[in-house]
């Protein structure tokens, strides 16, 4: 596609649930990276999948987050056993080496609400 | 650990140039970037710079780096309403895909 996208847009859940947040890259993009941004705050890296390397998940909260992609395409960010701090707006970006020089293009991000 | 610091506010008249300023404590860092957020929006790439650069232009944004202080600026030309925003810097300490780290983001506002 011709940005990042990211579903669903908005997620109401109650706390306890598990939920799942999706993100499709630019194609060819070969990293991917999700970042948390609370209201009113900056943006925390959570992790990123750069090609076949491992992940990098030293932003990652807690074990209740994880994160799954399948070759250099979808990626999943699953969040279990939800808590309601876990209400943030949650951003995808990807990046190549032949765009821009690795710089990041974010989706439109996922808005959480945990009641 | 890295940290990025901006200033929460900035008032300007329209038509007038805005300063946006940022510093950082990672002195590794190689690339920094400006990004815009419109309200209920993600970010929005708006120019990158390479550590080894001063300064850079792109129409109406000029950006203005200096390593020694570890400083960053960012400067819009005849400000528009429609530049209301936040404003993020981020640096990254990689030359290939690594994470960015941001700034608490800095509010623009364009009065007429």
């Amino acid at each position: 596609g011709a940005g990042v996208s990211q579903s669903p847009s908005n997620k109401v859940t109650e706390k306890g649930k598990d939920v799942e947040l999706r993100c499709d890259p630019i194609s060819g993009h070969t990293a991917l990276y999700w970042y948390r941004q609370r209201l009113g705050q900056g943006l925390e890296f959570l992790i990123y999948f750069q090609g076949n390397s491992a992940p990098d998940k030293s932003g990652l909260p807690s074990d209740r987050f994880s994160a799954e992609r399948t070759g250099e395409s979808v990626s999943t960010l699953t969040i279990q056993r939800t808590q309601q701090e876990d209400s943030a707006v949650y951003l995808c970006a990807s990046s190549s080496a032949l765009a821009s020089r690795w710089a990041q293009y974010f989706g439109p991000g996922t808005r959480l609400l945990v009641l | 650990g890295e940290d990025v610091e901006q200033s929460l506010f900035l008032s300007v008249r329209e038509g007038d140039s805005s300063v946006i300023n940022c510093t950082y404590t990672d002195s590794s860092s190689t690339y920094l970037y400006w990004y815009k957020q419109e309200p209920g929006a993600g970010l929005q790439l708006l120019t990158y710079i390479f550590s080894n650069m001063d300064m850079k232009q792109d129409q109406r944004l000029t950006v203005l780096l200096n390593k020694k202080d570890k400083h960053l600026s960012l400067r819009i030309a005849d400000t528009q309403t429609g530049d209301s925003a936040i404003y993020f810097c981020a640096e990254t300490d990689g030359g290939t895909a690594s994470k960015l780290t941001f700034g608490t983001g800095t509010r623009l506002q364009v009065t007429l």
